[in-house]
């Protein structure tokens, strides 16, 4: 199977919350990464935690890791239009460079 | 500052073609990657350059596809002759320094989506 997995669609309706899930496999992952792609544009990074760490928050953004279960969730609260695009969950492994990505979530916001 | 900047943004090519990607990193950054997303799947590495020497080729996927960084500016991907299972969109990241945590970020650019018919 694939390193990291995704979900491939979410549906959620505008001002409700979106939480995103992403498995991974590696033990050895030290950073893991969201990222978000608007349509016609790059992968911008939303925010990333350390593996030693369980939880992050960062404005609306809220990040969950559970070691134990190699998974990961991103929960956006009062979710905007302007949140549909696809995320992308991705790690990085002890001493690596290199972004291993799962296959994205296309989150659609309808009103 | 300028981000990271790929063209063409599309390119529309046959089989048996060559095709040429372009990608400028931000400025200052030695620090170059190409990534490929295939078929709406995963982004997978294909390899990092660092200034202009090639570090890690690992996972470019055969000797049809040639990746230079004369002078440790920008980048090409060449891809030739072309193959239907070349289709996708190839993404061009820089960083200032090599990616060995979470504070040090890969910048990437807006892709350049390639089809081969």
């Amino acid at each position: 199977g694939e390193d990291v997995e995704q979900s491939l669609f979410l549906s959620v309706r505008e001002g409700d919350s979106s939480v995103i899930n992403c498995t991974y496999t590696d033990s050895s992952s030290t950073y893991l990464y969201w990222y978000k792609q608007e349509p016609g544009a790059g992968l911008q990074l939303l925010t990333y935690i350390f593996s030693n760490m369980d939880m992050k928050q960062d404005q609306r953004l809220t990040v969950l890791l559970n070691k134990k279960d190699k998974h990961l969730s991103l929960r956006i609260a009062d979710t905007q239009t302007g949140d549909s695009a696809i995320y992308f969950c991705a790690e990085i492994r002890s001493n690596d460079y290199k972004l291993s990505f799962g296959a994205g979530t296309t989150v659609t916001v309808r009103a | 500052e300028a981000g990271v900047t790929q063209f063409p943004s599309h390119s529309v090519i046959e089989k048996g073609q060559t095709v040429t990607l372009r990608c400028d990193p931000i400025s200052g950054h030695d620090n170059l990657y190409w990534y490929r997303r295939v078929m709406g799947k995963e982004i997978k590495f294909l390899l990092h350059f660092v200034k202009e020497s090639k570090q890690d080729e690992s996972g470019m996927p055969n000797n049809r596809f040639l990746a230079e960084r004369t002078g440790g500016t920008y980048s090409t991907l060449k891809v030739q002759p072309a193959e239907l299972e070349d289709s996708g969109v190839y993404f061009c990241a820089s960083s200032q320094f090599p990616l060995a945590g979470g504070t040090n970020t890969q910048y990437f650019g807006p892709g350049t989506r390639l089809t081969v018919l």
